[in-house]
Protein backbone atom coordinates (compact mmCIF):
# COMPACT_ATOMS: atom_id res chain seq x y z
CA UNK A 1 0.00 0.00 0.00
CA UNK A 2 1.21 2.96 -0.71
CA UNK A 3 2.71 5.08 2.15
CA UNK A 4 3.85 8.92 3.13
CA UNK A 5 7.49 8.89 3.55
CA UNK A 6 9.20 11.36 5.82
CA UNK A 7 13.35 11.82 6.20
CA UNK A 8 14.81 12.31 8.45
CA UNK A 9 13.44 10.38 10.93
CA UNK A 10 15.25 12.60 13.55
CA UNK A 11 16.64 15.83 13.36
CA UNK A 12 19.19 17.34 16.21
CA UNK A 13 19.69 20.80 15.40
CA UNK A 14 21.05 23.80 17.26
CA UNK A 15 19.11 26.92 17.98
CA UNK A 16 19.11 29.21 15.56
CA UNK A 17 20.36 26.82 12.31
CA UNK A 18 17.93 26.34 9.63
CA UNK A 19 16.36 23.05 8.84
CA UNK A 20 14.57 21.12 6.04
CA UNK A 21 11.84 18.11 6.77
CA UNK A 22 11.28 16.52 3.78
CA UNK A 23 7.87 14.64 2.74
CA UNK A 24 7.09 12.35 -0.18
CA UNK A 25 3.43 12.57 -0.41
CA UNK A 26 1.98 9.40 -1.94
CA UNK A 27 1.68 9.87 -5.24
CA UNK A 28 -1.89 10.93 -6.64
CA UNK A 29 -2.19 12.71 -3.87
CA UNK A 30 -3.29 16.41 -4.14
CA UNK A 31 -3.21 17.82 -1.01
CA UNK A 32 -0.59 18.19 1.49
CA UNK A 33 -0.54 18.77 5.29
CA UNK A 34 2.23 19.60 8.00
CA UNK A 35 1.07 18.74 11.36
CA UNK A 36 3.12 18.79 14.54
CA UNK A 37 2.97 17.33 17.95
CA UNK A 38 5.22 18.38 21.00
CA UNK A 39 5.92 15.53 23.38
CA UNK A 40 2.41 14.43 25.37
CA UNK A 41 0.39 16.62 23.45
CA UNK A 42 -2.50 17.19 21.12
CA UNK A 43 -1.18 17.02 17.32
CA UNK A 44 -1.62 20.37 15.93
CA UNK A 45 -1.99 21.67 12.77
CA UNK A 46 0.50 23.91 10.67
CA UNK A 47 -0.19 24.37 7.40
CA UNK A 48 -2.10 22.91 4.67
CA UNK A 49 -0.74 23.07 0.36
CA UNK A 50 -2.70 22.73 -2.90
CA UNK A 51 -2.30 23.29 -6.14
CA UNK A 52 1.22 24.88 -5.46
CA UNK A 53 0.03 27.32 -2.78
CA UNK A 54 -1.09 27.39 0.86
CA UNK A 55 -4.44 26.91 1.28
CA UNK A 56 -4.45 27.52 5.20
CA UNK A 57 -1.79 28.10 8.28
CA UNK A 58 -2.31 28.49 11.70
CA UNK A 59 -1.11 30.70 13.94
CA UNK A 60 1.88 28.82 14.89
CA UNK A 61 2.82 28.93 10.72
CA UNK A 62 4.54 32.51 11.58
CA UNK A 63 7.54 34.03 9.17
CA UNK A 64 10.15 31.09 10.40
CA UNK A 65 7.76 28.48 8.38
CA UNK A 66 7.38 28.20 5.16
CA UNK A 67 6.66 25.19 3.32
CA UNK A 68 7.12 23.93 -1.08
CA UNK A 69 6.80 21.55 -2.91
CA UNK A 70 10.06 21.59 -5.36
CA UNK A 71 8.90 19.18 -7.74
CA UNK A 72 6.60 16.70 -8.59
CA UNK A 73 7.52 14.35 -5.60
CA UNK A 74 8.82 16.15 -2.50
CA UNK A 75 7.35 18.54 -0.15
CA UNK A 76 9.17 20.31 2.35
CA UNK A 77 8.75 22.29 5.62
CA UNK A 78 11.23 24.94 6.34
CA UNK A 79 12.25 26.31 9.62
CA UNK A 80 14.30 29.51 9.15
CA UNK A 81 15.93 29.81 12.65
CA UNK A 82 14.90 27.27 14.83
CA UNK A 83 13.81 27.81 19.10
CA UNK A 84 13.91 25.58 21.56
CA UNK A 85 10.31 25.72 21.60
CA UNK A 86 9.83 23.66 17.49
CA UNK A 87 11.23 20.70 19.01
CA UNK A 88 8.52 18.55 18.18
CA UNK A 89 7.45 15.68 16.08
CA UNK A 90 6.47 16.73 12.56
CA UNK A 91 4.19 14.99 10.72
CA UNK A 92 3.48 15.45 7.07
CA UNK A 93 -0.08 14.19 5.60
CA UNK A 94 -1.55 13.53 2.27
CA UNK A 95 -5.25 12.88 0.82
CA UNK A 96 -6.14 12.04 -2.67
CA UNK A 97 -9.23 14.39 -3.34
CA UNK A 98 -10.76 17.09 -1.39
CA UNK A 99 -13.85 15.68 -1.40
CA UNK A 100 -14.25 14.83 2.41
CA UNK A 101 -14.99 10.78 2.24
CA UNK A 102 -11.14 11.05 1.85
CA UNK A 103 -8.83 10.30 4.59
CA UNK A 104 -5.55 12.08 5.31
CA UNK A 105 -2.25 9.99 5.45
CA UNK A 106 0.27 10.52 7.57
CA UNK A 107 4.16 9.85 7.48
CA UNK A 108 5.68 8.34 10.57
CA UNK A 109 7.24 12.05 11.50
CA UNK A 110 10.51 13.46 11.98
CA UNK A 111 12.13 14.05 15.62
CA UNK A 112 13.07 17.60 15.82
CA UNK A 113 15.35 17.80 18.69
CA UNK A 114 16.74 21.60 19.39
CA UNK A 115 19.28 21.97 21.06
CA UNK B 1 -12.15 26.10 21.68
CA UNK B 2 -11.03 22.61 22.31
CA UNK B 3 -12.17 20.07 19.59
CA UNK B 4 -12.00 16.16 19.52
CA UNK B 5 -11.68 15.46 23.37
CA UNK B 6 -11.85 12.33 24.33
CA UNK B 7 -12.49 10.35 27.21
CA UNK B 8 -11.29 8.49 29.48
CA UNK B 9 -7.81 9.47 29.13
CA UNK B 10 -6.40 5.89 29.60
CA UNK B 11 -7.83 2.89 29.34
CA UNK B 12 -6.58 -0.73 30.77
CA UNK B 13 -8.64 -3.75 29.93
CA UNK B 14 -7.92 -7.50 29.23
CA UNK B 15 -7.38 -8.97 26.34
CA UNK B 16 -10.64 -9.91 25.12
CA UNK B 17 -12.52 -7.67 26.61
CA UNK B 18 -14.42 -4.53 24.27
CA UNK B 19 -12.70 -1.24 24.57
CA UNK B 20 -14.85 1.77 24.15
CA UNK B 21 -13.53 4.97 23.70
CA UNK B 22 -15.75 8.53 23.26
CA UNK B 23 -15.12 11.52 21.79
CA UNK B 24 -16.57 14.96 21.94
CA UNK B 25 -16.49 18.05 19.82
CA UNK B 26 -17.81 21.69 19.80
CA UNK B 27 -18.29 22.94 16.04
CA UNK B 28 -19.63 21.58 13.08
CA UNK B 29 -18.43 19.05 11.20
CA UNK B 30 -18.35 17.57 7.73
CA UNK B 31 -16.26 14.47 8.96
CA UNK B 32 -14.69 12.81 11.96
CA UNK B 33 -11.76 9.92 12.12
CA UNK B 34 -10.03 7.92 14.62
CA UNK B 35 -6.44 7.58 13.95
CA UNK B 36 -4.11 5.18 16.35
CA UNK B 37 -0.58 5.73 17.33
CA UNK B 38 1.99 3.37 18.66
CA UNK B 39 4.35 4.91 20.75
CA UNK B 40 6.55 7.12 18.91
CA UNK B 41 5.06 6.42 15.38
CA UNK B 42 2.90 7.69 13.18
CA UNK B 43 -0.45 8.38 12.74
CA UNK B 44 -2.86 5.36 10.83
CA UNK B 45 -6.04 6.13 9.95
CA UNK B 46 -8.37 3.92 11.03
CA UNK B 47 -12.26 4.61 10.50
CA UNK B 48 -13.59 8.30 8.69
CA UNK B 49 -17.58 8.48 9.25
CA UNK B 50 -19.38 10.99 7.70
CA UNK B 51 -21.02 13.39 8.72
CA UNK B 52 -24.33 12.67 7.61
CA UNK B 53 -24.02 8.89 8.96
CA UNK B 54 -24.35 7.42 12.25
CA UNK B 55 -22.85 4.05 12.37
CA UNK B 56 -19.73 2.08 10.49
CA UNK B 57 -18.03 -0.92 10.97
CA UNK B 58 -14.61 -1.87 9.82
CA UNK B 59 -13.36 -5.77 10.56
CA UNK B 60 -13.44 -5.10 14.66
CA UNK B 61 -13.72 -1.75 14.97
CA UNK B 62 -17.11 0.53 15.06
CA UNK B 63 -17.64 3.65 15.48
CA UNK B 64 -20.75 6.05 15.97
CA UNK B 65 -21.65 9.45 15.46
CA UNK B 66 -24.35 11.52 16.75
CA UNK B 67 -23.93 15.01 15.59
CA UNK B 68 -27.03 16.29 17.71
CA UNK B 69 -25.12 15.32 20.95
CA UNK B 70 -21.82 16.52 19.13
CA UNK B 71 -20.21 13.09 20.28
CA UNK B 72 -18.54 9.66 18.45
CA UNK B 73 -17.34 6.78 20.07
CA UNK B 74 -14.97 4.35 18.85
CA UNK B 75 -15.62 0.11 19.85
CA UNK B 76 -13.02 -1.95 19.39
CA UNK B 77 -14.14 -5.52 20.03
CA UNK B 78 -12.22 -8.41 21.51
CA UNK B 79 -9.12 -6.69 22.05
CA UNK B 80 -5.74 -7.61 21.55
CA UNK B 81 -2.32 -6.92 22.97
CA UNK B 82 -1.32 -5.53 19.92
CA UNK B 83 -4.44 -2.58 20.09
CA UNK B 84 -2.30 -1.16 22.75
CA UNK B 85 -1.59 2.21 21.22
CA UNK B 86 -2.82 5.76 21.80
CA UNK B 87 -6.42 6.56 19.82
CA UNK B 88 -7.08 9.90 18.80
CA UNK B 89 -10.33 11.11 17.20
CA UNK B 90 -9.87 14.19 14.77
CA UNK B 91 -12.73 16.17 13.29
CA UNK B 92 -12.86 17.59 9.47
CA UNK B 93 -14.31 20.88 8.96
CA UNK B 94 -16.29 21.87 6.01
CA UNK B 95 -13.89 23.08 3.56
CA UNK B 96 -12.91 21.42 0.60
CA UNK B 97 -9.42 21.57 1.93
CA UNK B 98 -10.07 21.02 5.97
CA UNK B 99 -7.54 20.49 8.39
CA UNK B 100 -7.99 17.94 10.88
CA UNK B 101 -8.27 18.72 14.64
CA UNK B 102 -7.07 16.28 17.01
CA UNK B 103 -8.31 15.92 20.59
CA UNK B 104 -5.45 15.07 23.21
CA UNK B 105 -5.79 11.29 22.58
CA UNK B 106 -6.54 7.76 25.01
CA UNK B 107 -4.13 5.67 25.69
CA UNK B 108 -5.27 1.79 25.49
CA UNK B 109 -3.55 -0.72 27.56
CA UNK B 110 -4.34 -4.28 26.38
CA UNK B 111 -3.06 -6.74 29.20
CA UNK B 112 -2.17 -10.17 27.62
Amino acid sequence: EPEVTQTPSHQVTQMGQEVILRCVPISNHLYFYWYRQILGQKVEFLVSFYNNEISEKSEIFDDQFSVERPDGSNFTLKIRSTKLEDSAMYFCASRMTGGQTQPQHFGDGTRLSIL
Amino acid sequence: SQQGEEDPQALSIQEGENATMNCSYKTSINNLQWYRQNSGRGLVHLILIRSNEREKHSGRLRVTLDTSKKSSSLLITASRAADTASYFCATGGTGANSKLTFGKGITLSVRP
